[in-house]
């Protein structure tokens, strides 16, 4: 039981890369969401699918962009990296429940 | 002022302690509560979901929700060194997509 599949697990990448995350589940979820974990900012969201087909911006969607490819599958991309992107990114999925998270992405811009 | 407020500790108790986490917030629409339990270098888990107020008892945790007051609490009896993590709570109000607000966390450390 899968669950929430984040890949990669960790990157590293220069300012001005762009670099596309994936987030696949295998629960049947209608929605997914992206939300970046920073020290002392909790978790905060930046997109959101409330089911496939649409998506829709979070709290801090600025520098990235997101596509719902299917029913499992919501990836996350930055098209031009920043050093303020640096940060734990994390994917969930629900329906009408309570979120389930994957193990997250940490990503580092230099 | 944030709409939910979590203090981030560390909160560091001895094994065998009961631990109280706390969460207070200003929307008087949250109806929906939840905690999650978060440990170093993994998502964020599902701990406990409540609707609306009064207690919930999972083993030994405990939520409880004073919609009065605008406070939620878990209480975790007997605590364990494995229980050492951060704790996030979250809360939503009625209807639409489904995305809750959540508490910056606090970080329980307890040691043998």
């Amino acid at each position: 039981n899968a669950g929430v599949t984040q890949t990669p697990k960790f990157q590293v990448l220069k300012t001005g890369q762009s670099m596309t995350l994936q987030c696949a589940q295998d629960m049947n979820h209608n929605s997914m969401y992206w939300y970046r974990q920073d020290p002392g900012m909790g978790l905060r969201l930046i997109y959101y699918s409330a089911s496939e087909g649409t998506t829709d911006k979070g709290e801090v969607p600025n520098g990235y962009n997101v596509s719902r490819l299917n029913k499992r599958e919501f990836s996350l991309r930055l098209e031009s990296a920043a050093p303020s992107q640096t940060s734990v990114y994390f994917c969930a999925s629900s329906v009408s429940q309570p979120q389930h998270f994957g193990d997250g992405t940490r990503l580092s811009i230099l | 002022q944030k709409e939910v407020e979590q203090d981030p500790g560390p909160l560091s108790v001895p094994e065998g302690a009961i631990v109280s986490l706390n969460c207070t917030y200003s929307n008087s629409a949250f109806q929906y509560f939840m905690w999650y339990r978060q440990y170093s270098r993994k998502g964020p888990e599902l701990l406990m979901y409540t609707y609306s107020s009064g207690n919930k008892e999972d083993g030994r945790f405990t939520a409880q929700v004073d919609k009065s007051s605008k406070y939620i609490s878990l209480f975790i009896r007997d605590s364990q060194p494995s229980d050492s993590a951060t704790y996030l709570c979250a809360m939503k109000g009625p209807g639409g997509s489904y995305i809750p607000t959540f508490g910056r966390g606090t970080s329980l450390i307890v040691h043998p």
